[in-house]
């Protein structure tokens, strides 16, 4: 079975420009979480969604958003970007009757120039 | 809030050694608790999880046993290969309502020589 997939692998783009990441959870998973890796850290949470409802939000600035569509895939919007959006943006899915535990995607890597 | 502690890396050992890695946290309620492993350019994948105090996790090798009196995670192996070498990070869960999240330690490294 095919597990989470991303896009693109990874992406260049300017300050001040926006980006958008997608993600295409396993088969049968309902929720998708976003996370973003800075080198050397761990991974911090974003968003979660499930149902195509956003269900929790972490620390992020307005600039982020996502949306999850009715296929259970995802997007992931950076507006405005900054050089410390630079980073791996991690999707994770999970089954609708376990959703904390989460599988991770290969990851999109973003730099910002 | 919720926090996870990992031993700083990197933890060099020799091919066939014994592995621990120290992982410890603070949580309100009894969260499930979780080990990853990244491999250089890759995402993560779960290694193992426990759900409970007292139940132990277990997958290729590794282990890891829920302690709820000393709040710990700790990652085990009994002999260590190359092919281990990667970063490990440990990870409970947090519930809030609807919403679920991890939250991550900072991760350890391993370096394995053959």
């Amino acid at each position: 079975d095919a597990g989470v997939t991303q896009s693109p692998t990874h992406l260049i783009k300017t300050r001040g420009q926006h980006v958008t990441l997608r993600c295409s959870p396993i088969s049968g998973h309902k929720s998708v979480s976003w996370y973003q890796q800075v080198l050397g850290q761990g991974p911090q949470f974003i968003f979660q969604y499930y149902e195509k409802e956003e269900r929790g939000r972490g620390n992020f600035p307005d600039r982020f958003s996502a949306r999850q569509f009715p296929n259970y895939s995802s997007e992931l919007n950076v507006n405005a970007l900054l050089l410390g959006d630079s980073a791996l943006y991690l999707c994770a899915s999970s089954f609708e009757t376990d959703q904390e535990t989460q599988y991770f995607g290969p990851g999109t890597r973003l730099l910002v120039l | 809030g919720d926090s996870v502690t990992q031993m700083e890396g990197p933890v060099t050992l020799s091919e066939e050694a014994f592995l621990t890695i120290n992982c410890t946290y603070t949580a309100t309620g009894y969260p499930s608790l979780f080990w990853y492993v990244q491999y250089p350019g890759e995402g993560l994948q779960l290694l193992l999880k426990a759900t409970k105090a007292d139940d132990k996790g277990s997958n290729k090798g590794f282990e890891a046993t829920y302690r709820k009196e000393t709040t710990s995670f700790h990652l085990e192996k009994g002999s260590v290969q190359v092919s281990d070498s990667a970063v490990y990070f440990c990870a409970l869960s947090d519930r809030m309502d609807s919403s679920y999240k991890l939250i991550f330690g900072s991760g350890t490294r391993l370096l394995v020589r053959p």
